[in-house]
């Protein structure tokens, strides 16, 4: 059984600081990882993928790979109030082809609350 | 404008009534999957397509079926709705390449079975 932890905050942070949300995953083989912000009631909508080890920056949102220690984090800079929300950490399994390759798994999510 | 529209938005029934809920999506995608949400449990995959007429089993499949028939359909059906089938459940599509792609998910379905 494929897993994704998460910890389920909610992490507090004022507005304009750095937060750090952080995520692992059990399948050494995956190969792709998504961040989707999630607002209470609404769909998941993407903020950042990642299939490198390393760092991927989009705007304020940089997401964090490291496949040796099955790590990923997503830092958000210049944190506002309309970024309070559940994150969700997604990956999928090992194999480049096949059903394993697409199937997500999600982490049960992080709660962040940006204060003013 | 490229969407995965599910119906309907919000259903209460009792239980044993089948009911279907409906996903179409736009984008000619390959890959189309189900999940339920729940509190504390997060996000399970139910069912899911790779390609027409193409379907397995995700974590969570019982109680459910689905079918592809067409590309961008691929509906949901509850043959015998029961109370722990009470749910948030969201369609989610995506393109086939070699890495897995970001999901598409549509607006999501809350349905009460009592």
């Amino acid at each position: 059984q494929k897993e994704v932890e998460q910890n389920s905050g909610p992490l507090s942070v004022p507005e304009g600081a750095i937060a750090s949300l952080n995520c692992t995953y059990s399948d050494r083989g995956s190969q792709s990882f998504f961040w989707y912000r999630q607002y209470s009631g609404k769909s998941p909508e993407l903020i950042m993928f990642i299939y490198s080890n390393g760092d991927k920056e989009d705007g304020r949102f940089t997401a964090q790979l490291n496949k040796a220690s099955q790590y990923v984090s997503l830092l958000i800079r210049d944190s506002q109030p309309s970024d309070s929300a559940t994150y969700l950490c997604a990956v999928t399994g090992g194999g480049i082809s096949g059903a394993g390759s697409y199937q997500l798994t999600f982490g049960k999510g992080t709660k962040l609350s940006v204060i003013p | 404008e490229a969407q995965v529209t599910q119906n309907p938005r919000y259903l209460i029934t009792v239980t044993g009534k089948k009911l279907t809920v409906t996903c179409s999506q736009n984008m000619n995608h390959e890959y189309m999957s189900w999940y339920r949400q729940d509190p504390g449990l997060g996000l399970r995959q139910i069912y899911y397509s790779m390609n027409v007429e193409v379907t397995d089993k995700g974590d969570v499949p019982e109680g459910y079926k689905v079918s592809r028939k067409e590309k961008r359909n691929f509906p949901l059906i509850l043959e015998s709705p029961s109370p722990n089938q009470t749910s948030l459940y969201f369609c989610a599509s995506s393109p086939l390449r070699a890495l897995g792609q970001p999901q598409h998910f549509g607006d999501g379905t809350r349905l009460s079975i009592l």
